[in-house]
């Protein structure tokens, strides 16, 4: 089973505050992706990344970068928080070497910012 | 644009009933297509996926591709109200690495 591990379901933190968010992987996937999800909005990419210390931008990058040391192990990093990023963030991971790319996701972080 | 769209509904049927959820999708190179379930609260889980035309059949869901006509839907049969979610379409595009577009979802409410 492909388990998808995100370092907190619920995370409270004030305007301007550095966050991390994490997300761990066990099944040796080579992409993982960061998305946030809003109420009409739908999932939207924020950074994604084919290799250890690869990274590309998604499609809404702005006030976000991300860190990949380790194959399994890919960082969010809100640098200085606004409520606006008040959102859930999901973290995905699938297998280069699949046919198809399927996607698996974590349990998601659900980040308030106040 | 590389465009996925779902009726964002809710679709509501009687337990029992098929439920049919419907995606079209922009690109018609498109090589891979994805169906999640989401619970309200949790995250995406993945359900089926498709690659070529026709039907692809896994308990009581079946997902239908046709590619000609771009695009792919989700027949679930036996609806429970533990069906009650929303469904995500999700497809990936020619050329596109492992990235997905995913549609907004469709919200399913299955009556007892």
């Amino acid at each position: 089973d492909v388990k998808v591990t995100q370092s907190s379901r619920y995370l409270v933190k004030r305007t301007g505050e550095k966050v991390f968010l994490e997300c761990v992987q066990d099944m040796d996937h080579e992409n993982m992706f960061w998305y946030r999800q809003d109420p009409g909005l739908g999932l939207r990419l924020i950074y994604f990344s084919y290799d250890v210390k690869m990274k590309e931008k998604g499609d809404i990058p702005e006030g976000y970068s991300v860190s990949r040391e380790k194959k399994e192990r890919f960082s969010l990093i809100l640098e200085s928080a606004s409520t606006n990023q008040t959102s859930m963030y999901l973290c995905a991971s699938s297998f280069q070497g699949a046919r198809f790319h399927e996607q698996y996701f974590g349990p998601g972080t659900r980040l308030t910012v106040t | 644009q590389k465009e996925v769209e779902q009726n964002s509904g809710p679709l509501s049927v009687p337990e029992g009933a098929i439920a049919s959820l419907n995606c079209t999708y922009s690109d018609r190179g498109s090589q891979s297509f994805f169906w999640y379930r989401q619970y309200s609260g949790k995250s995406p889980e993945l359900i089926m996926s498709i690659y070529s035309n026709g039907d692809k059949e896994d308990g009581r869901f079946t997902a239908q591709l046709n590619k000609a006509s771009q695009y792919v839907s989700l027949l679930i049969r036996d609806s429970q109200p533990s069906d009650s979610a929303t469904y995500l379409c999700a497809v990936r595009f020619y050329n596109q690495g492992g990235k997905l577009i995913f549609g907004q979802g469709t919200e399913l409410s299955v009556k007892p």
